[in-house]
C-alpha cells in the first residue's frame, strides 16, 4: 500500500501569512493527488485535484504542486476562513489513502 | 444543488452489524462513482470503498475487506454500506462521497456523514 506523510502536523500562522503544507507519498503516484480542507463538525471539501487543478469555486489563494513523490499545498495570504486540517490523498489504484491532516491554528 | 444524506448510524454491539444508507439528489447518481470514507473521532480521514456507476466493480481498505460490502440501488438514487462483524475501532463517522474526475479520481462531493459506535 502506498503510505502518505503530510508534515507538518500542525502549524500556528497568522492573517495573511504565506502558508505551504507537504506531502510525500512511499511510491510515485505521478499527479493522482487532491488536497481536502475540513472545517471542525464539517464534511471535508476538495480544494485541488490532480495535484495542481484547482476545483470550481475555491479561492486562487489555494495552488498545489508537485508530481511523483512530493507535493505542496501553499495558501498565498492565509484568511480567517482558512483554519481547519488539510488532509492530501492519492488515487493510484487501490488502496486509497490519506495523509495524517496538517492543522492549521491562530497565532 | 447536490444533496447526499447518510442514516442508518447508531450504537451496536462488538460483532453485531449495521447498514448505512445514502440518498443522492441534485445530480445524475448513476453516472458518478461513489465512494465511502469514515473518520474515527478525533482522528484522520480513512477511505472505505468504491463502487462503480453501475455496481459492477468493487473496491475495499484493507481494514474492512471481507467484513463490509458496498451496494448502490440506481433505480433508487442510494448508496448503501453494509457492515457486518463490527470491532470497536470501526467507530467513526461514515460519509458518502461522489467521484469527480479530472484526469484523476477525487472526493467530489460529501454528505454530513453519520456516526457508528461500536460498543458493548
Amino acid at each position: 500500500d502506498i503510505q502518505m506523510t503530510q508534515s507538518p502536523s500542525s502549524l500556528s500562522a497568522s492573517v495573511g501569512d504565506r502558508v505551504t503544507i507537504t506531502c510525500r507519498a512511499s511510491q510515485s503516484i505521478t499527479n493522482c493527488l487532491s488536497w481536502y480542507q475540513q472545517q471542525p463538525g464539517k464534511a471535508p471539501k476538495v480544494l485541488i485535484s490532480a495535484a495542481s487543478r484547482l476545483q470550481s469555486g475555491v479561492p486562487s489563494r489555494f495552488s498545489g504542486s508537485g508530481s511523483g513523490t512530493d507535493f505542496t499545498l501553499t495558501i498565498s495570504s492565509l484568511q480567517p476562513e482558512d483554519f481547519a486540517t488539510y488532509y492530501c490523498q492519492h488515487s493510484l489504484g487501490s488502496p486509497w489513502t490519506f495523509g495524517q491532516g496538517t492543522k492549521v491554528e491562530i497565532k | 444543488e447536490v444533496q447526499l444524506v447518510e442514516s442508518g448510524g447508531g450504537l451496536v454491539q462488538p460483532g453485531g452489524s449495521l447498514r448505512l444508507s445514502c440518498a443522492a439528489s441534485g445530480f445524475t447518481f448513476t453516472t458518478y462513482w461513489m465512494s465511502w470514507v469514515r473518520q474515527a473521532p478525533g482522528k484522520g480521514l480513512e477511505w472505505v470503498a468504491n463502487i462503480k456507476e453501475d455496481g459492477s466493480d468493487t473496491y475495499y481498505g484493507d481494514s474492512v475487506k471481507g467484513r463490509f460490502t458496498i451496494s448502490r440501488d440506481n433505480a433508487k438514487n442510494s448508496l448503501y454500506l453494509q457492515m457486518n462483524s463490527l470491532r470497536a475501532e470501526d467507530t467513526a463517522v461514515y460519509y458518502c462521497a461522489a467521484l469527480g474526475h479530472s484526469s484523476v479520481w477525487f472526493l467530489d462531493y460529501w454528505g454530513q456523514g453519520t456516526l457508528v459506535t461500536v460498543s458493548s
